[in-house]
């Protein structure tokens, strides 16, 4: 059974970076098809995707964020993380991990998730 | 960026009703249309990809249908278990855009 943990500091500074860690236990993160997601919910609102890296590296962003935001993969310790600069209140989310399944089917979807971190953004 | 609204953004009913939230895509995604449910607390679940492919171990009870612009997910007769918030989510095109939520509670 696949299992995606996210770690990290519930509490940041503004202006400051958020940064947070998924270990993937259960699976690989080196194996082909899977794309290895962040997807943040704000309180008490909808689902925003935030961008997803690949075994190689490859990396696509959500544009909102494009600039402050970097997600890579580290194969060899089986995790992926999360780096977003210069943090505002507008920050303030659960930030989830998932696993976007892409070969099973023509239409890729998130298979597994983690159970959520919320991270505050508060001086 | 493809816009997915659904509606109604929130529902009362009964245990045992047929209930259907529909979501729209403000362009044509053909098939590439999933549905989650999201309980407090939790992080969301796949209920339905392709727009109608019953995810495994989702209770029959579970549908999904549409193509285009315009989908729905029904639920055939409301169980205890379903109340909780149902998403829609586009995978046509990056970003990978979700629909705003709809509620369902109970009456």
């Amino acid at each position: 059974q696949v299992q995606l943990q996210e770690s990290g500091p519930g509490l940041v500074k503004p202006s400051e970076t958020l940064s947070l860690t998924c270990t993937v236990s259960g699976g690989s993160v080196s194996s082909d098809g899977y794309y290895w997601s962040w997807i943040r919910q704000s309180p008490g609102k909808g689902l925003e995707w935030i961008g997803y890296v690949y075994h190689t590296g490859s990396t696509n962003y959500n544009p909102s964020l494009r600039g402050r935001l970097t997600i890579s993969v580290s194969t060899s310790n089986n995790q992926f993380s999360l780096n977003l600069t210069s943090v505002t209140a507008a920050d303030t989310a659960v930030y989830y991990c998932a696993r976007y399944l892409t070969f099973v089917t023509k239409v890729p979807y998130y298979d597994y998730w983690g159970r959520g971190i919320l991270v505050t953004v508060s001086s | 960026d493809i816009q997915m609204t659904q509606s109604p953004s929130a529902l009362s009913a009964s245990a045992g009703d047929r209930v259907t939230i529909t979501c729209r895509a403000s362009q044509s995604i053909s098939t590439y249309l999933n549905w989650y449910q999201q309980k407090p607390g939790k992080a969301p679940k796949v209920l339905i990809h392709d727009a109608s492919s019953l995810q495994d171990g989702v209770p029959a009870r579970f549908s999904g249908s549409g193509s285009g612009t315009d989908f729905t997910l029904t639920i055939s007769s409301l169980q205890p278990e379903d109340y909780a918030t149902y998403y829609c989510q586009q995978s046509y095109s990056s970003p990978y855009t979700f629909g705003q939520g709809t509620t369902l509670e109970i009456k």
